[in-house]
């Protein structure tokens, strides 16, 4: 159980267009779903925290007009980037939570390889 | 708030040998703590991790990680180390809910040499 998906696994796009990543939650409610970025040989960056119906509380630094997170049912988080640019390439990350058997459980996807060309 | 280190950002091994991958953490509540460990170009797989009780915990793969406290430490180890351990692995922290965040450490690549 608690499995989390991303959709796509990779995608490439040209540069100045938009992009949609969905993280679901397969077998459990998401409460709350955390967007993290990973730049190559690096760690981990949180980005967001959504919570259903609420908006997004971005971490210091990211841009929340470039980075749209839509958290519209507890199975469904999207994180859209737009108007991408090549230093938008990296690999993007989703974590579900408030599922499984113990509350503090977080439940992370595949990732998203995102190439801007 | 919370933040991890970890000591060495690449450590080899040989095969056979005892892996010891260091994690430090400061935290202003008590610290749920968490081993992930990164293969090439694939997300993020739990190891292990540490919420209450026993201070010693056993995860998959034969790894286990001890808390301590006092040291304000959470050290992976692996008595033998096997090719398939070459890996990024990341030592984490988060608060003891699914509404708080889960702040990464900056990663340690561990080599296996044969």
């Amino acid at each position: 159980g608690a499995v989390v998906s991303q959709h796509p696994s990779w995608v490439i796009c040209k540069s100045g267009t938009s992009v949609k990543i969905e993280c679901r939650s397969l077998d459990f409610q998401a409460t709350t779903m955390f967007w993290y970025r990973q730049f190559p040989k690096q760690s981990l960056m949180l980005m967001a925290t959504s919570n259903e119906g609420s908006k997004a509380t971005y971490e210091q630094g990211v841009e929340k007009d470039k980075f749209l997170i839509n958290h519209a049912s507890l199975t469904l988080s999207t994180l859209t980037v737009t108007s991408a640019h090549p230093e938008d390439s990296s690999f993007y990350i989703c974590s579900a939570g408030g599922g499984g058997q113990h509350s503090y459980e977080q439940y992370f996807g595949p990732g998203t390889r995102l190439t801007v060309t | 708030a919370q933040s991890v280190t970890q000591l060495g950002s690449h450590v080899s091994v040989s095969e056979g040998a005892l892996v010891l991958l260091r994690c430090n953490y400061s935290s202003s509540v008590p610290p749920y703590l968490f081993w992930y460990v990164q293969y090439p170009n694939q997300g993020l797989q739990l190891l292990l991790k540490y919420t209450t009780g026993a201070t010693l915990v056993k995860g998959i793969n034969g790894f286990e990680a001890e808390f301590k406290k006092s040291e304000t430490s959470f050290h992976l180890t692996k008595p033998s180390a096997h090719m398939s351990d070459a890996a990024e692995y990341f030592c984490a922290v988060s608060g003891i809910t699914s509404y708080d965040k889960v702040i990464f450490g900056p990663g340690t690549s561990l080599s296996v040499i044969p």
